[in-house]
Order: C-alpha cells, then sequence, then structure tokens
C-alpha cells in the first residue's frame, strides 16, 4: 500500500493564481481531512468528508473548496491564491470511530505564494 | 481562545529526563484524544491514543482528565530520538471526522 500519497510536493504561485492539491489514498478509508500547517500554529483543519459525496468545513475553510466524488480520492482547490495560503498541506485518512483509529497523513505539500 | 491548547515550547531536556507535556480543551463534547509526534518537516505521526483510565506504552505514559478537560504526556527516561514536536488532538465527534490539533510542544532532547 502507498498510504496517502500528495502531489506535488511544492509549488509556488502567484497572487490570483488557482490551482489544485491532489490527495489519494488507497487503504479504503471513509474520512479524509485537509490541514495546513504554520509555524506556531499547529495543524489547522480545513475541510473535511466523511465519505464520498459528503465534505464539511472545518476551522480555516475560506479560500479553498472541497469535492469527494470517490473514496480515494480528496483534491483541494485553491480559488485565487493568496500570500495568506503559503503553507504546509497536510492530507490525511482514517477509518470512522474513536480512539483506536489512526490518522494517516501524506508527506506534505510545501505551497508558496508570491 | 484555540480549542485545544498545549504549554509553550520548546523543553530542553537532558537525556534520561523525565519530562511531561500539558494540554487542555475547551470543547466537553469531545469524544477521544490523542498524542501524535511530528519530526521537522515531516507529516504528523500517531504516537498514542488516550483512554480514560489512563494508559502506558513503554517510557510514555497518557493521563486524561474529563472533568478539567485535561490531556498529559509524560516521557520518562528520554532519548535523543524523543526530539520532536509533540501535537495534542482532540476528536470533536464520536467518529472521527473532525480531529482538532494543539498547536505542539517542541522537545529537543540534549546528551
Amino acid at each position: 500500500n502507498a498510504g496517502v500519497t500528495q502531489t506535488p510536493k511544492f509549488q509556488v504561485l502567484k497572487t490570483g493564481q488557482s490551482m489544485t492539491l491532489q490527495c489519494a489514498q488507497d487503504m479504503n478509508h471513509e474520512y479524509m481531512s485537509w490541514y495546513r500547517q504554520d509555524p506556531g500554529m499547529g495543524l489547522r483543519l480545513i475541510h473535511y468528508s466523511v465519505g464520498a459525496g459528503i465534505t464539511d468545513q472545518g476551522e480555516v475553510p475560506n479560500g479553498y473548496n472541497v469535492s469527494r466524488s470517490t473514496t480515494e480520492d480528496f483534491p483541494l482547490r485553491l480559488l485565487s491564491a493568496a500570500p495568506s495560503q503559503t503553507s504546509v498541506y497536510f492530507c490525511a485518512s482514517r477509518q470512522p470511530g474513536g480512539e483506536t483509529y489512526e490518522q494517516y497523513f501524506g508527506p506534505g505539500t510545501r505551497l508558496t505564494v508570491t | 481562545r484555540k480549542e485545544v491548547e498545549q504549554d509553550p515550547g520548546p523543553f530542553n531536556v537532558p537525556e534520561g529526563a523525565t519530562v511531561a507535556f500539558n494540554c487542555t480543551y475547551s470543547n466537553s463534547a469531545s469524544q477521544s484524544f490523542f498524542w501524535y509526534r511530528q519530526d521537522c518537516r515531516k507529516e504528523p505521526k500517531l504516537l498514542m491514543s488516550v483512554y480514560s483510565s489512563g494508559n502506558e506504552d513503554g517510557r510514555f505514559t497518557a493521563q486524561l482528565n474529563r472533568a478539567s478537560q485535561y490531556i498529559s504526556l509524560l516521557i520518562r527516561d528520554s532519548k535523543l530520538s524523543d526530539s520532536a514536536t509533540y501535537l495534542c488532538v482532540v476528536n470533536r465527534d464520536n467518529q472521527g471526522g473532525k480531529l482538532i490539533f494543539g498547536q505542539g510542544t517542541e522537545l529537543s532532547v540534549k546528551p
């Protein structure tokens, strides 16, 4: 199993450009999430999904869109990039349930918006 | 105020020391709790879940106090390899769709 994969690993955008960060998992997990991590802020939840066709907002959803058409894929779209979106983005997946279920993370996408 | 708050770091300790991290959460409906470890510029990985009765995994002990909305992690006999950032994580619902992370506490273990 590849686990959770993310592409690209690094990206530089100009202000106003749009792009999609890709995330895929091969563990048949129902739950998937997107986080951003900034220095001193920990991981903040952007959007999450509890199954194909179902998404919901996290702590910091503004400026981002998601969709979940399949169990495997959960892309994150930046509609009009802003310098404030410079961050490291992590995608994660897990099975539903309580403390017995680990959340697995992808390796991250490092995004810089100039 | 953040929903999950941790001790500010960094913690600098010698090898062999015992170190404790504290975490508080504000949502009393939170259902399950975890400690994750993150090495520099890498993805977080689960260190241990935190059970109501407290639990131990080798040198690591986690405690939960639901009345005080407080979680702790104790590391005994610190090793150089324990150097990392430790993240307190709270699950808002009983299925795990919405995990909320604290800002992390950095630990540096010195020879």
